[in-house]
């Protein structure tokens, strides 16, 4: 069965201290796996898609990089407007419209 | 652009009613997708459109949910007859391309509340 698994479930650092969220995967073949921020009262927000093993992105003080069986989200330096839960997705070769959700991690920036 | 519209943004309802979600996608995207949000269950993909068309429904919980989509800028999700259980965050989103894995932009979202 297609999984996403998202840790830690929160998250409280003190503003410029890095850290990572980590998103595990388990599907018949990925098409793509997805980050998305979300603030609360609002929908996601749509931050990087990555398709193979390997590949890295960036964005300011977030990093993605994806390996066949997970997926990091580097924060570095973190700022409190960085708090917002982060929502890790994938895409399965087995289903082109079918998209999957994790449960998502919760990070709070301390000033 | 004013970004992906919803209404209504919250709606309360009574067991039994009919409910009616709306959305506007972003001019020119081509691919619609409602999305439910709960504690319990997280973020579900309900159904996905593709130019106007229904690609996957199977997320549609029972029949008691429809969805429509008459033309490129409109799309509508209805329950009948709601239940508590409803209760959520539903979300449409929109993308342009064929598939989920393009950027999909989502809107603000309407919380729905089944008392």
């Amino acid at each position: 069965e297609d999984q996403v698994t998202q840790s830690p479930e929160a998250l409280r650092l003190q503003e410029g201290e890095s850290s990572s969220l980590n998103c595990s995967y388990t599907v018949s073949g990925l098409r793509g796996l997805f980050w998305y921020r979300q603030d609360p009262g609002k929908g996601p927000e749509f931050l990087f898609t990555l398709y193979s093993a390997g590949e890295e992105k960036e964005k300011e003080r977030l990093k993605a990089t994806l390996t066949k069986k997970e997926s990091f989200l580097h924060i570095t330096a973190p700022k409190p407007e960085d708090s917002a839960t982060y929502l890790c997705a994938v895409q399965p070769y087995s289903s082109a419209s079918k998209i999957i959700f994790g449960s998502g991690t919760r990070l709070s920036i301390r000033p | 652009d004013a970004g992906v519209i919803q209404s209504p943004r919250h709606e309360v309802t009574e067991m039994g009613q009919e409910v009616t979600l709306r959305c506007k996608p972003i001019s020119g995207h081509n691919s619609l997708f409602w999305y439910r949000q709960t504690m319990m269950r997280g973020l579900e993909l309900l159904i996905y459109f593709n130019n106007n068309v229904p690609i996957d429904d199977s997320g549609m919980p029972e029949d008691r949910f429809s969805a429509k989509m008459p033309n490129a800028s409109f799309s509508t999700l209805k329950i009948q007859p709601s239940e508590p259980r409803d209760s959520a965050v539903y979300f449409c989103a929109s993308s342009l391309g064929q598939a989920p894995y393009n950027e999909q932009f989502f809107g603000p979202g309407t919380r729905l509340t089944v008392l």
